[in-house]
């Protein structure tokens, strides 16, 4: 599975766009990019996920590039209740002897600022 | 209704007991997981099943044994519990392997050895 890298840290001010990259440059044509978070040692919350195209939901924002090797998630009007971790992973499509395990790195936490 | 949860919540024990935690989930998925939290956040993946066949085993002790009676079901006993078991437990489901299909987390069961 490609290993993703992500800033330990960000900040953001209530309101505003948050913006959180993720590099991912050994990714594989088949690999997802998938996005979750963590909140205070609740369960991860899957957030959005994509393969080549950039994703749109009710949450958030998916941005992958043409190489597909970076993305950003992006969450329009950040509230204090997005404080939280956020994983960006690479998961393998699955089938033919593929688990699709998806694997937690150390994520980003991001901390919104009134 | 919680679509994956998770029994007991908190778990409190001593050191070489047997105990096990339940997980179930409502979503009608085929394919369940259970991951560990450690105190330094690190949340790794340890069983998965797959209509009810083990899929993956990550070297996980032998004293930890899932078990999954049926697609919606998987428990975890451990047995002879130590000290390096205090963690986070959580369990997730999804439909199928396939990097397409997002797993959906429970809300932990956390597990405090003394």
């Amino acid at each position: 599975d490609a290993k993703t890298t992500q800033p330990p840290s960000m900040d953001c001010a209530e309101g505003r766009a948050a913006n959180l990259p993720c590099n991912h440059s050994t990714i594989s044509g088949n690999e997802y990019v998938y996005w979750y978070r963590q909140i205070h040692s609740q369960g991860p919350q899957y957030i959005i996920h994509g393969l080549k195209n950039n994703e749109t939901n009710e949450m958030a924002s998916l941005i992958i590039t043409e190489d597909r090797k970076s993305s950003t998630l992006i969450l329009p009007h950040a509230t204090l209740r997005d404080t939280a971790v956020y994983y960006c992973i690479v998961r393998a499509a699955g089938g033919s002897g593929n688990t699709g395990k998806l694997i937690f790195g150390q994520g980003t936490t991001l901390q919104v600022k009134p | 209704d919680t679509a994956v949860s998770q029994t007991p919540k908190y778990l409190v024990t001593q050191m070489g007991n047997d105990k096990s935690i339940k997980c179930e989930q409502n979503l009608g998925h085929d394919t369940m997981y259970w991951y560990k939290q450690d105190s330094k956040k690190f949340l790794k993946i340890m069983f998965s099943y797959n209509n009810k066949e083990l899929i993956i085993n990550e070297t996980v002790p032998n004293r930890f044994s899932p078990k999954s009676p049926d697609k919606a079901h998987l428990n975890l006993h451990i047995n002879s519990l130590e000290l390096g078991d205090s963690a986070v437990y959580f369990c997730a489901s999804s439909q199928g392997t396939g990097g397409n299909s997002p797993l959906h987390f429970g809300n932990g069961t956390r597990l405090t050895v003394t």
